[in-house]
C-alpha cells in the first residue's frame, strides 16, 4: 500500500519553462517532506525539504509547495535546465517516531528538452 | 575518500547463493540504511541501524541479514538469493534518524541480478 504516490511516471518540459512535479500522500501523520533527485547510475541526492508547519519552501530555482488539506505537495523548477533531467523522488516522514519512517514515492522521470 | 561507498557496483549471482553487499561511510554517521529500488515501488527500506550493534527491520526485511560491528560498515547479506531479490540496492547514512533537515546521504547503488 503506497503511502506516497507520484502518479506521473514521466514529464517532458522545454528548457526555460517551468517543471511541476506532483506528489500525493495518504497518511495525515506525515510531518516532513523531502525531494530527492537521482541521475542514472548514481544514488539519490537530497534536493529540498519542507516541514508541515510551512506551505512553501524555496531554494534558488526549486520551490516546494505543501497543501496539507489536499495531502499534496509539488516541486516547481523555474527555469528548467537540461541538467535537471533526472528521476525525482518525493519522500515523507513522521518525525520523532524512528528511523524507519521515511516513505518514498515511485519517482517521476523529468526530461528537459534543449 | 570521504563519503559513502558501496561495493560491488554490479553483481550477478545464482539462485540459492549467498551474497553480501558492502557499504562503508567515512562521516561516522550514527544511522545507516539499506533500501532497494524496484520499478513501481520506489525505494523501500530493508534494514536500518541506529548505531554499532543496533539494527532493526524495515518494510521488506525477509531474506536479508545485516550486521554492524563497526560504525562505518553496514553489510547486507542475502542468505539464499532468489530472483525476486533482483534489484538495485542503495545504502544510506544519516547523522540522525528522523529529525535531520537534509535527509539521508545515499551511496551510488549496487545492481544485483539473480539468475
Amino acid at each position: 500500500d503506497q503511502q506516497v504516490k507520484q502518479n506521473s511516471p514521466s514529464l517532458s518540459v522545454q528548457e526555460g519553462r517551468i517543471s511541476i512535479l506532483n506528489c500525493d500522500y495518504t497518511n495525515s501523520m506525515f510531518d516532513y517532506f523531502l525531494w530527492y533527485k537521482k541521475y542514472p547510475a548514481e544514488g539519490p541526492t537530497f534536493l529540498i525539504s519542507i516541514s508541515s508547519i510551512k506551505d512553501k519552501n524555496e531554494d534558488g530555482r526549486f520551490t516546494v509547495f505543501l497543501n496539507k488539506s489536499a495531502k499534496h505537495l509539488s516541486l516547481h523548477i523555474v527555469p528548467s535546465q537540461p541538467g535537471d533531467s533526472a528521476v525525482y523522488f518525493c519522500a515523507a516522514r513522521i518525525s520523532q517516531t524512528g528511523a524507519n519512517n521515511l516513505f518514498f514515492g515511485t519517482g517521476t522521470r523529468l526530461t528537459v528538452i534543449p | 575518500d570521504a563519503g559513502i561507498t558501496q561495493s560491488p557496483r554490479y553483481k550477478i549471482t545464482e539462485t540459492g547463493r549467498q551474497v553480501t553487499l558492502m557499504c562503508h561511510q567515512t562521516w561516522s554517521h550514527s544511522y545507516m540504511f539499506w533500501y532497494r529500488q524496484d520499478l513501481g515501488h520506489g525505494l523501500r527500506l530493508i534494514y536500518y541501524s541506529a548505531a554499532a550493534d543496533i539494527t532493526d527491520k524495515g518494510e521488506v526485511p525477509d531474506g536479508y541479514v545485516v550486521s554492524r560491528s563497526k560504525t562505518e560498515n553496514f553489510p547486507l547479506t542475502l542468505e539464499s538469493a532468489t530472483r525476486s531479490q533482483t534489484s538495485v540496492y542503495f545504502c544510506a547514512s544519516s547523522r540522525t534518524g528522523d529529525g535531520e533537515a537534509y535527509g539521508y546521504t545515499f551511496g551510488s547503488g549496487t545492481r544485483l541480478t539473480v539468475v
